[in-house]
């Protein structure tokens, strides 16, 4: 059981590029989220995917946008980076109602 | 909206020496309440949570927490630091029967001196 997985690991990008962050799980959860953590602020949630083939917005949803491919797979893409969005972007998921999140370790962004 | 509250940005205790961590939630029902613990370069991991019940929870590596109600708080403890607790800790509080989103406190570095 690998858990959730993330790649890659670290990446720079330049202002204006794009990229998309994978995120697997191999639990069978039926919920994944996007979170970012910023030194001082904690995580914020940027989306979240209750089950395969919704999405909705979290607290910091602006710049990003999220596909939920299929039961394992939750992508969050950014179209045009911009320095703001500089971060640690974390992926979660469980089961559903009441069940603990399990995070992946992470992917650190980093944007010119 | 919930909201969560961590009032101590850095703890600095000794090895040995006992620790508590704050956490106070605004929220008008009981909420489900959460800690994890981030080691450097890491994920986060659960250390305990409360749903319902008793009010002091047992979780993982000698942690414990109590729900007061009264005092709108999830405070965190462990009689005994070890260096190796030295890490980030995160309270998070969830609206019970709500969608299940945990909202997470702005965490506190615990430093552990030898």
């Amino acid at each position: 059981n690998a858990g959730v997985t993330q790649t890659p690991k670290f990446q720079v990008l330049k202002t204006g590029q794009s990229m998309t962050l994978q995120c697997a799980q191999d639990m069978n959860h039926n919920s994944m989220y996007w979170y970012r953590q910023d030194p001082g602020m904690g995580l914020r949630l940027i989306y979240y995917s209750a089950s395969e083939g919704t999405t909705d917005k979290g607290e910091v949803p602006n710049g990003y946008n999220v596909s939920r491919l299929n039961k394992r797979e939750f992508s969050l893409r950014l179209e045009s980076a911009a320095p703001s969005q500089t971060s640690v972007y974390f992926c979660a998921s469980n089961r559903g109602h009441q069940d603990t999140q399990y995070f992946g370790p992470g992917t650190r962004l980093t944007v010119l | 909206a919930q909201s969560v509250t961590q009032p101590d940005i850095h703890i600095t205790v000794s090895e040995g020496a006992s620790l508590e961590l704050r956490c106070n939630y605004s929220y008008g029902a009981t909420p489900y309440l959460f800690w994890y613990v981030q080691s450097p370069g890491q994920g986060l991991q659960l250390l305990l949570k409360y749903f319902s019940g008793d009010t002091l929870v047992q979780g993982i590596k000698g942690f414990e927490a109590e729900f007061k109600r009264s005092q709108s708080s999830f405070n965190l403890r462990k009689p005994s630091v070890h260096w190796s607790d030295a890490a980030e800790y995160f309270c998070a509080v969830a609206l019970s029967g709500g969608s299940y989103i945990p909202t997470f406190g702005r965490g506190t570095s615990l430093i552990v001196h030898p």
